[in-house]
């Protein structure tokens, strides 16, 4: 069965901080890593991570994927109010049934 | 939002009663997917569809059954609503098997009331 495991569960920082939310998974015929930001409705897409050692960027968030030790980072830099939300890792095999989630890390940032 | 539309947006129902929610898409992809989002759960597959008429069972599918009778439709069906079966529950597409070119896409969700 794949399982995928996020650390912190929640995380509250103040504005301006850096901060760097794990995620550690076990998956049969490992395809890609995904990382998602929820806010009050839909995930909505961030990154997604095939290859180790390989950094994505978007703005002030990015990521990483380590595929020998099986787990993946989000950083987020001066980070601001509007990062507040909660950030999903999922994994995805070679079969159809989708992507395996972990439970998520609910990011707070006070101002 | 991909062109997905997940209707009702919110229902509050009691238990033993049937509940059907609805999933369409505008984007002509093959992959359809049901997912629901509890507390401390994390988002779970209930059931996935690869293909007009071609379901299959993901991780939580006990108590639900779906349709799928056209590419744009998937349709989620609570047989006899219980309790445990209050959530968030979301839609999601893909044009091609989840991987490298093809994220999963979701819905705004429905939230559902048992009570």
């Amino acid at each position: 069965e794949d399982k995928v495991v996020q650390s912190p569960l929640s995380l509250v920082v103040h504005e301006g901080d850096t901060v760097t939310l794990n995620c550690s998974y076990e998956v049969t015929n490992f395809r890609s890593l995904l990382w998602y930001k929820q806010e009050k409705k839909a995930p909505t897409f961030l990154f997604m991570l095939t290859s180790s050692g390989i950094e994505k960027k978007s703005g002030r968030l990015s990521s990483i994927l380590d595929k020998k030790e099986l787990s993946s980072i989000l950083n987020i830099t001066a980070t601001q109010t509007g990062d507040s939300a909660i950030y999903l890792c999922a994994v995805g095999g070679k079969g159809a049934d989708g992507l395996t989630f972990g439970k998520g890390t609910h990011l707070i940032i006070q101002p | 939002d991909a062109g997905i539309t997940q209707s009702p947006r919110h229902k509050v129902t009691e238990t033993g009663t049937p509940v059907t929610l609805r999933c369409h898409q505008t984007e002509n992809h093959r992959y359809m997917y049901w997912y629901r989002q509890d507390p401390g759960h994390g988002l779970r597959l209930i059931h996935y569809s690869y293909g007009v008429k071609d379901t299959d069972k993901g991780e939580v599918s006990d108590g639900y059954s779906v349709s799928r009778s056209k590419t744009e439709d998937f349709l989620l069906t609570l047989e006899s609503a219980t309790s445990s079966q209050t959530s968030v529950y979301f839609c999601a597409i893909s044009g091609m098997i989840p991987g490298p070119n093809s994220p999963l896409h979701f819905g705004n969700g429905t939230r559902l009331t048992v009570t």
